[in-house]
């Protein structure tokens, strides 16, 4: 089983639109989980930490699902600019990051 | 912002050639990773760095691959004999953990192209 899995999608949206899409992990130990964008050829960016209360930063909304081992996703009121790979990332007590292989996403006008 | 940089942006050689990527991360991060990102997959660990030693590696991470310090600011990858399948990206990173949250930020990468 894959440390980390995600849909690969591509999710499809119109401007404006919410799109929403899940990850697990394998590992009930993990720790420490992110949310990372890649645009094509670059390197991955940071976009948001995943807390085990659930967090939101602007029109980006994470949640963690400890027992059933999940993190997810949601981005409200699309935009161009957010047409992206998303990759969701696990670490342990260890600092190695374990990324899925990303979802992605891609907003039309 | 400070940000993580590399060099080159993209290195061409011929299998067998040893090369060095460099890398310069955040001035006041601790904490320095190398990933590598093979065309069409998923970006995967290599190698973990802290107080001048490696505290963790992959199995990706064999004899042929070395990281060192060499002063106060640059972070290098070396791969002694390049092999066909070592083409990729590589991704530099760095962090300052806090508890069990440890953000790491990545370099623009430098592309790998083994002939």
């Amino acid at each position: 089983r894959k440390e980390v899995e995600q849909d690969p999608g591509p999710f499809n949206v119109p401007e404006g639109a919410t799109v929403a899409f899940n990850c697990t992990y394998s590992n009930s130990a993990s720790q420490s989980f992110f949310w990372y964008r890649q645009d094509c050829r670059k390197e991955p960016k940071l976009l948001m930490s995943v807390y085990s209360s659930g967090n939101e930063d602007g029109r980006f909304t994470a949640q963690l699902n400890r027992a059933s081992q999940y993190i997810s996703l949601l981005i409200r009121d699309s935009k161009l600019s957010d047409s992206a790979t998303y990759l969701c990332v696990v670490t342990n007590n260890d600092y190695k990051l374990s990324f899925g292989a990303g979802t992605t996403v891609t907003v039309r006008a | 912002e400070p940000e993580v940089t590399q060099t080159p942006s993209h290195q061409v050689t011929q299998m067998g050639q040893e090369v060095i990527l460099r890398c310069v991360p955040i001035s006041n991060h601790l904490y320095f990773y190398w990933y590598r990102q093979i065309l069409g997959q998923k970006v995967e660990f290599l190698v973990s760095f802290y107080n001048n030693e490696i505290s963790e590696k992959s199995e990706i991470f064999d004899d042929q691959f070395s990281v060192e310090r060499p002063d106060g600011s640059n972070f290098t990858l070396k791969i002694r004999s390049t092999k066909l399948e070592d083409s990729a990206m590589y991704f530099c990173a760095s962090s300052e953990p806090r508890g069990n949250y440890n953000e790491q930020f990545f370099g623009p990468g430098t592309r790998l192209t083994v002939l």
